[in-house]
């Protein structure tokens, strides 16, 4: 079955700084991948996705994420925080068979300090 | 464009009160899915709907129905609402390539007391 993991649920960054965030799957058939950003209050929005071809996918907002096979990892990062980034970030992997669904991560919550 | 729309945004019940959560989409996707988000454990697949016609249980449908009504509206009913179900619901679409994200609408805000 497929799944993903977020590693911590908080993370701290000061304005200016790199921002990484943690996704590892598993999945037993080709791997379609998403990063979703929810703003307080909102939906969730699409930053980028992971399908076939180049490993090294660029979003919205500066946003990046890079397919590791071998690590099973689509960590998202960006160069420079900025205060707008504070927001909850989710990893999804869609589903294998007809069900087409999207399984979710727990979420992480970034804050960005001044 | 308006995408995906649910009504309504904010809801207190009673404990034992029902209700249905309304959700349309006009992007002509098939597939349709009703989530609910809880602090700490992310976005739980309440029901989804892989095409017009056809409805199946996600990670945690006890307490809940659902209703295709046509392909482009899919209704989440709680017929005796409980505490437990407090919590944030999300409606969203998918197209049917693989390859394709979700759209999902702005959430309704649920208060059970």
């Amino acid at each position: 079955a497929q799944s993903v993991t977020q590693l911590g649920s908080h993370v701290s960054v000061s304005e200016g700084a790199l921002v990484l965030l943690r996704c590892n799957y598993s999945s037993s058939v080709p791997p379609y991948l998403f990063w979703y950003v929810q703003y307080p209050n909102q939906g969730l929005q699409l930053l980028l996705k992971y399908t076939t071809g180049a490993t090294l996918v660029k979003g919205i907002n500066g946003f990046e994420a890079e397919f590791k096979k071998s690590e099973t990892s689509f960590h998202l990062t960006k160069p420079s925080a900025h205060m707008s980034d504070a927001a909850e970030y989710f990893c999804a992997v869609r589903s294998g068979g007809a069900t087409n669904k999207l399984i979710f991560g727990t979420g992480t919550l970034l804050a960005v300090q001044p | 464009n308006a995408g995906v729309t649910q009504t309504p945004k904010f809801q207190v019940l009673k404990t034992g009160q029902s209700m249905t959560l309304q959700c349309a989409q006009d992007m002509n996707h098939n597939s349709m899915y009703w989530y609910r988000q809880d602090p700490g454990m992310g976005l739980r697949l309440i029901y989804y709907s892989a095409s017009e016609g056809t409805t199946d249980k996600g990670e945690v449908p006890n307490g809940y129905n659902v209703s295709r009504l046509n392909k482009r509206e899919f209704s989440l009913r709680l017929e005796s609402a409980a505490p437990s179900q407090t919590s944030v619901y999300f409606c969203a679409s998918r197209g049917q390539l693989l390859n394709t994200e979700a759209f999902f609408g702005q959430g309704t805000r649920l208060t059970v007391v």
